[in-house]
């Protein structure tokens, strides 16, 4: 059965600074997808990154990249240049392909200090 | 376009009433999908449907009914709420199969059960 681990309950960060959101997840299927969503505290879940598990190269949207070490089964969420708007609950999600179904874990949440 | 819209914002329910809590999307997405969010649990499926009238169950079923008489509309059925159930409720569509085909979600619903 697919799973997704968020071992980070929590993590603080210096504005400017970078910081490193830790993801494992475990699936049999060959073909799958990672997902990361935002959710700030007004509550809505925000989009941020894909990385496809055949994509030989990590995926990174502007301020944010991913990680991606497919025999350690890790899809770190690096956000760099973090900013105050940047504090909110991370989630990394896991699709399998042949499912459509999205798979979440437990979430970190980030706060960002000037 | 209003993308994944959701009503009502906010319920209160007493133990044992029945209630629908109504899901649209206006993006021809054939994958729709509820979750409820609990502190510290993440994002959790209840049910997902792949097109109109197919449905299946996703982790936590129990106590929900959905159907998918409409590419467009999902509404999630309480049949006898109880304090177990509140919970923030999510409505997610997608665009299906491989690829970055991220799930958009709608703002929530914030339920109780007294």
């Amino acid at each position: 059965a697919q799973k997704i681990t968020q071992t980070q309950p929590g993590m603080f960060v210096q504005e400017k600074e970078a910081v490193t959101l830790d993801c494992t997840y475990d699936t049999s299927d060959p073909s799958y997808g990672l997902f990361w969503y935002k959710q700030p505290s007004s509550g809505e879940m925000i989009f941020l990154i894909y990385q496809g598990s055949y994509d030989q190269q990590n995926a990174t949207e502007g301020r944010y990249s991913l990680n991606f070490q497919k025999a350690r089964k890790s899809a770190n969420l690096v956000i760099s240049a973090s900013q105050l708007g940047d504090s909110a609950m991370y989630f990394c999600a896991m699709r399998e392909d042949n499912t459509d179904k999205l798979i979440f874990g437990t979430g970190t949440r980030l706060q960002v200090f000037p | 376009n209003a993308g994944v819209t959701q009503t009502p914002k906010f319920q209160v329910l007493k133990t044992g009433q029945s209630m629908t809590l109504q899901c649209a999307q206006d993006m021809n997405h054939e994958y729709m999908s509820w979750y409820r969010q609990d502190p510290g649990m993440g994002l959790r499926l209840i049910h997902y449907s792949v097109g109109a009238g197919i449905t299946d169950q996703g982790e936590v079923p129990n106590g929900y009914n959905v159907s998918r008489s409409t590419t467009e509309d999902f509404p999630l059925r309480l049949l006898s709420a109880a304090p177990s159930q509140t919970s923030v409720y999510f409505c997610a569509s997608s665009a299906p199969g491989e690829g970055p085909n991220e799930q958009f979600f709608g703002p929530g619903t914030r339920l109780t059960v007294l």
